[in-house]
């Protein structure tokens, strides 16, 4: 079974000031990992995802995660946050069809 | 291209009420999920088909909770009686192969 943990549940940083939200997963078999983003009554919007190839991945708005399979982490960054990426951010993971999410980072961008 | 569209956004309802929420996937996808977001219990993932065919229902907290998917292009997840602790937000979520599309959800509220 695979599992995901979200190291922060909550991110509190200044605009224009770089971010990272950590994740790592479990799991026995290879995976594919994704991060998703969820605005206020909305449903998860894929950000980007990491399925084979190079381990640099570049998504929307700016943001970018690179996979470690040493470390099993796929850590998400973005050099520059705007008021608008306040949001809160899932990672997720699978070998297959299902996917298994972490708990959440709560991402708040203050003036 | 229409995303995943689900109705209703909102339900609210009495204890004891037959609720029935509405799914229609993104056309040419043949994997449809249905998952369900507290703040206790984040993410779950309920039941997954493909092809039309339930694959997993090891997430369906009981007997009261079923799903349908009659055609590639509709399914729907019964809750019946329901209960205050079904309140949650019901995401119906459809791929082929990968990523998962998300809908906006359904927030339900049982009194």
């Amino acid at each position: 079974a695979q599992s995901v943990t979200q190291l922060d549940s909550q991110v509190p940083v200044f605009e224009e000031a770089p971010v990272e939200l950590r994740c790592n997963y479990s799991s026995s078999v290879s995976v594919y990992l994704f991060w998703y983003v969820q605005y206020p009554n909305q449903g998860l919007q894929l950000l980007l995802k990491y399925l084979s190839g190079s381990t640099l991945v570049k998504g929307i708005n700016g943001f970018e995660a690179e996979f470690n399979k040493s470390q099993t982490s796929f850590h998400l960054r973005k050099p520059s946050v705007h008021i608008s990426d306040t949001a809160e951010y899932f990672c997720a993971v699978t070998p297959s069809e299902k996917l298994v999410f972490g708990k959440g980072t709560k991402l708040t961008v203050n003036p | 291209d229409a995303g995943v569209i689900q109705s209703p956004r909102h339900e609210v309802t009495e204890m004891g009420q037959e609720v029935t929420l509405r799914c229609k996937p993104i056309s040419g996808h043949n994997s449809l999920f249905w998952y369900r977001q507290t703040m206790m219990r984040g993410l779950e993932l309920l039941i997954y088909f493909n092809n039309n065919v339930p694959i997993d229902d090891s997430g369906m907290p009981e007997d009261r909770f079923s799903a349908k998917m009659p055609n590639a292009s509709f399914s729907t997840l019964k809750i019946q009686p329901s209960e205050p602790r079904d309140s949650a937000v019901y995401f119906c979520a459809s791929s082929l192969n990968q990523p998962q599309h998300f809908g906006d959800g359904t927030r339900l509220s049982i009194l």
